[in-house]
C-alpha cells in the first residue's frame, strides 16, 4: 500500500537552530513531492515541489530550502530560523491526480 | 497577485441553506481543478474534481469557467455537518499544485 510517512510531528526550536524535516513515501516510485505550510485556518501555502531527485521547485524565496536525495524522500531544512517559520508544515504526495497527505509537523520557533 | 483566490469567508449560514464559494485562478493554462474540504486540525480530504460540463455529487455541484477562470463549489440543503474549511486546488502545471486559501462555512441550526 502506499504510505507517506512525516517527522517529527511536533517541533520547538530556538531562533537560529537548524531545521530539519523529512518525509518519505512508500510503496511507489518517482512520486511528485510537496512541501506546504499552513496558518492556523487557513489554506496550504506552497513552498517546494520535485518532480525527482535533484530538482527543486522553489514557490516562495524565504528562509527554507528543500532536498530530494532519494526517489522517495523529501527533506525540508533550514540553517537559521526565524521567528515567522513557526507552522504546520504538510508533506504530500501526488500520483495520477491523487493526493497523499502527511501527518503534518507543528514548528514553534521561539 | 495569488495564482488563487478564494474567498476566506467565514459563511454562517443556517442548517437547510444553499451556499456557494468561488475560486479564480490567474494561470490560463492550469489543468486539473479539485474541491476539498478540510476539518480541523485534520488532513484535507477530497471532495470532488471539477470539470468544464459541471459535475454534480448529491447536494454538491462544481462548476469550472475557464473563460473567466474560476471554479465554483454550490452546496444545497447544508447540513450541520457540513461545516469545515472549503480548499479549491489548482494544478497549475502537471506538476504544481496551488491550494487556496480556504473559505470557512460554518452551518448553525
Amino acid at each position: 500500500s502506499q504510505t507517506i510517512h512525516q517527522w517529527p510531528a511536533t517541533l520547538v526550536q530556538p531562533v537560529g537552530s537548524p531545521l530539519s524535516l523529512e518525509c518519505t513515501v512508500e510503496g511507489t516510485s518517482n512520486p511528485n513531492l510537496y512541501w506546504y505550510r499552513q496558518a492556523a485556518g487557513r489554506g496550504l501555502q506552497l513552498l517546494f515541489y520535485s518532480v525527482g531527485i535533484g530538482q527543486i521547485s522553489s514557490e516562495v524565496p524565504q528562509n527554507l530550502s528543500a532536498s530530494r536525495p532519494q526517489d522517495r524522500q523529501f527533506i525540508l531544512s533550514s540553517k537559521k530560523l526565524l521567528l515567522s517559520d513557526s507552522g504546520f508544515y504538510l508533506c504530500v504526495w501526488s500520483r495520477d491526480n491523487v493526493l497523499f497527505f502527511g501527518s503534518g509537523t507543528q514548528l514553534s520557533v521561539l | 497577485r495569488k495564482e488563487v483566490e478564494q474567498d476566506p469567508g467565514p459563511f454562517n449560514v443556517p442548517e437547510g441553506a444553499t451556499v456557494a464559494f468561488n475560486c479564480t485562478y490567474s494561470n490560463s493554462a492550469s489543468q486539473s481543478f479539485f474541491w476539498y474540504r478540510q476539518d480541523c486540525r485534520k488532513e484535507p480530504k477530497l471532495l470532488m474534481s471539477v470539470y468544464s460540463s459541471g459535475n454534480e455529487d448529491g447536494r454538491f455541484t462544481a462548476q469550472l469557467n475557464r473563460a473567466s477562470q474560476y471554479i465554483s463549489l454550490l452546496i444545497r440543503d447544508s447540513k450541520l455537518s457540513d461545516s469545515a474549511t472549503y480548499l479549491c486546488v489548482v494544478y497549475s502545471s502537471a506538476s504544481k499544485i496551488i491550494f487556496g486559501s480556504g473559505t470557512r462555512l460554518s452551518i448553525r441550526p
